[in-house]
C-alpha cells in the first residue's frame, strides 16, 4: 500500500491551502498529518481525520474521503512553512504507511 | 511532561550490528504502544517498527524485517531497536514515537539518533 502527495506546494501569506493524500487503502479513521520543520522532529497537526492536538491552531482541518485524506490550512501564515507527511495504517491497522510528503511553501 | 531521549547512533560498517534506545519520562511507558520511525538524509518519513505496550506484538516495515528486532524494558522505560546486517541504504535519523490511543497517532516523538552505516 502506498500514500501518494504532490513533493511541493506553495501559497501566499494569508491564503488558503490544501495539501492532499490518496490511498487505494487509506484508512480514514487513522488518517493523521504530522508537520516537520528542517531539523526538528514531526509533530502531529491533525489526526482521526479532522482531530486538532491541543496547541495546533485552528486554521488547521483535515478531511478524508474515499481514499483521499486533505490537509487544509486557512489564511497560511509563514510559520506554516514546513514539509508535511500524511499517514495512515494498512487493513489490519498494524502497520504504518507515511506518505512522501509535500513542501509548503508560504510566499 | 513527556519526554523521550534517543541513543545509541553512530557510524557502523556495513553488516555490522547497533542498538538503539529510547528512555522515556512524564507519562506511564508501560501502558502505551512504541514506534521507530527513520528518516533517511533529505528524503521522507518511513516506518519502522512498532511494539505494542506489553511487547507481546511486533511488527515491522517491509525494509527492515529479519534484520531489525524492536524490545521494550518497561521495568526501565525503555524502548529498543537492535539493528543487525546494517545496510547503507539504513542510512538515517532514528526516531521513537508514542502511540495516542484510540486513534493511533503519533503524540510524542523524540528528537532522533543518526545512524550512518559507511566502510
Amino acid at each position: 500500500s502506498e500514500l501518494t502527495q504532490d513533493p511541493a506546494v506553495s501559497v501566499a501569506l494569508g491564503q488558503t491551502v490544501r495539501i492532499t493524500c490518496q490511498g487505494d487503502s487509506l484508512r480514514e479513521d487513522y488518517a493523521s498529518w504530522y508537520k516537520q520543520k528542517p531539523g526538528q522532529a514531526p509533530q502531529v497537526v491533525i489526526y482521526g481525520k479532522n482531530n486538532r492536538p491541543s496547541g495546533i491552531p485552528g486554521r488547521f482541518s483535515g478531511f478524508t474521503s474515499g481514499g483521499t485524506a486533505s490537509l487544509t490550512i486557512a489564511g497560511a501564515q509563514a510559520e506554516d512553512e514546513a514539509d508535511y507527511y500524511c499517514s495512515s495504517r494498512d487493513s489490519g491497522a498494524n502497520l504504518v504507511l507515511f506518505g512522501g510528503g509535500t513542501r509548503l511553501t508560504v510566499l | 511532561q513527556v519526554h523521550l531521549e534517543e541513543s545509541g547512533g553512530g557510524v557502523v560498517q556495513p553488516g555490522r550490528s547497533l542498538r538503539l534506545s529510547c528512555v522515556a519520562s512524564g507519562f506511564i511507558f508501560s501502558s502505551y504502544a512504541m514506534h521507530w520511525v527513520r528518516q533517511a538524509p533529505g528524503k521522507g518519513l518511513e516506518w519502522v517498527a512498532t511494539t505494542s505496550y506489553n511487547g507481546d506484538n511486533k511488527f515491522y516495515g517491509d525494509l527492515v524485517k529479519g534484520r531489525f528486532t524492536i524490545s521494550r524494558d518497561n521495568s526501565k522505560n525503555t524502548l529498543f531497536l537492535q539493528m543487525d546486517g546494517l545496510r547503507p541504504e539504513d542510512t538515517a535519523v532514528y526516531f521513537c514515537a508514542r502511540e495516542a490511543p484510540p486513534l493511533g497517532e503519533f503524540d510524542y516523538w523524540g528528537q532522533g539518533a543518526p545512524v550512518t552505516v559507511s566502510s
